[in-house]
């Protein structure tokens, strides 16, 4: 059974500060996500990452995906209110070319504070 | 173009009563997916319609969850009767394509049972 382990759960930072959100996920997958959620929206695509060492950035945020040690990390840099919010990370396994069932991390809370 | 929708975004139920969740995809997409966060918990994949058919239903707790797509358009989810563990969000998310385009969320159903 796949699994998907986010830390921290919760993680309140200074404005200004860097700091890493960490997945680890326990059987190989075919793509890692990285979602956005604010208070009763809907969740938000910020990343895709297919292949070993895929690196992606968006603003303040960095995605990287390493498929040997079945880790990506989510790095915020200089981190402002506005990134406040649950990110949460997510695989899915692509079964006879048609699947998009994704397993999930708890997500984990930023609260970014002034 | 409109996002995926979901309605209501807010219910309270009682025990043992019935309550019907709807989602409209995003028009065109002929996958439809359903998954639940129970307070505290992951965010869990309960099944995929490809247009009216289901593709995948693993993950429906039990019997008492009805999910129909009438016509491939919308889909709704019926629990009967509703449980005190049935309480969370329920998401909804469609795709266009299986496999090669990522799903697109809703704000999710908050599904309270007292």
């Amino acid at each position: 059974e796949l699994k998907v382990e986010q830390n921290p759960l919760f993680l309140s930072m200074q404005e200004g500060k860097n700091y890493t959100i960490y997945c680890n996920y326990s059987t190989t997958s075919d793509r890692l996500y990285w979602y956005r959620q604010d208070p009763g929206k809907s969740l938000e695509s910020l990343f895709v990452l297919l292949s070993n060492g895929a690196v992606k950035q968006e603003g303040r945020l960095m995605a990287s995906l390493d498929t040997k040690a079945r880790l990506s990390t989510l790095h915020i840099t200089a981190a402002v209110h506005d990134l406040s919010a649950t990110y949460f990370c997510a695989v899915d396994i692509i079964s006879g070319g048609s699947n998009y069932k994704l397993t999930f991390g708890k997500g984990t809370l930023l609260t970014v504070n002034p | 173009e409109a996002g995926v929708t979901q309605f209501p975004s807010h219910s309270v139920i009682e025990k043992g009563q019935t309550v019907t969740l709807r989602c409209d995809p995003i028009s065109g997409h002929d996958n439809l997916y359903w998954y639940r966060r129970v307070m505290g918990k992951e965010i869990k994949f309960l099944l995929h319609f490809v247009k009216e058919s289901k593709q995948d239903e693993s993950g429906m707790p039990n019997n008492r969850f009805l999910a129909e797509r009438t016509g491939g358009t919308y889909s709704t989810l019926k629990v009967q009767p509703a449980e005190l563990e049935d309480s969370g969000v329920y998401f909804c998310a469609s795709s266009q394509w299986v496999g090669g385009t990522e799903a697109f969320f809703g704000q999710g159903t908050r599904l309270t049972v007292v």
